[in-house]
């Protein structure tokens, strides 16, 4: 079964970054985008982009262009997000996605960031 | 960037009877390939969100046939014909016809 698992919790420091992973398993990697979005506490969703794993090309939202980078690790079916300069307004559960809109749509459990002092 | 508003931001609902959230984008969301992509997603509390339609209508499996979505162009409907308390939770609605996506600011749908 499609199964999307992302690594744990991070406390990090403003200024800093972060990187989480989202591991892909139970279809063909390179054949789905995976989406980003993240929810601040008691806030809504929020689309940050996506990566396309067949050849690695990005988008990016507007609000996070030149502070995120996503990548890939085909081997191991992995995808990664790094957010930089991070404040605390970058508190937040960060979700990766397959399937946002129009194939079934799959979501990982969810990576909270807490960025303080 | 499409600006995706919904109203109302809360509902306060009565277990069954009918319950109905609007979503206009600021331009529209007919895509260059004839799709629509207009999505409803819900989140119950402390979850992670579930997607109920895509492409305006069309509803993912095993969400049932009470929740409906219709619309074109700019304005789009979700409907749930009779609540039940399972439904209670945040409902956003997504655009994906542009490049980058965005989501209405949520909906939340409790008890009367």
């Amino acid at each position: 079964q499609v199964q999307l698992v992302q690594s744990g919790a991070e406390v990090t420091r403003p200024g800093a970054s972060v990187r989480i992973s989202c591991k892909a398993s139970g279809y063909t990697f390179t054949d789905y985008f995976i989406y980003w979005v993240r929810q601040a506490p008691g806030q809504g969703l929020e689309w940050m982009g996506f990566i396309n794993p067949s050849g690695g090309s990005t988008t990016y939202a507007q609000n996070f262009q030149g502070r995120v980078a996503m990548t890939m690790d085909t081997s191991t079916r992995t995808v990664f997000m790094e957010l930089s300069s991070l404040t605390s307004e970058d508190t937040a559960i960060y979700y990766c996605a397959r399937g946002l809109r129009s194939t079934t749509c799959y979501w990982g459990q969810g990576t909270l960031v807490t960025v303080s002092s | 960037d499409v600006v995706m508003t919904q109203s109302p931001l809360s509902l306060p609902v009565t277990l069954g009877q009918p319950a109905s959230i609007s979503c206009r984008s600021s331009q529209s969301l007919v895509h260059s390939d004839g799709n629509t992509y207009l999505n409803w997603f819900q989140q119950r509390p402390g979850q992670s969100p579930r997607r109920l339609i895509y492409k305006v209508s069309t509803r993912d499996s095993g969400v049932p046939d009470r929740f409906s979505g219709s619309g074109s162009g700019t304005d789009f409907t979700l409907k749930i014909s009779r609540v039940e308390a399972e439904d209670l939770g945040v409902y956003y609605c997504m655009q994906g016809s542009q490049p980058k996506y965005t989501f209405g600011q949520g909906t939340k749908l409790e008890i009367k």
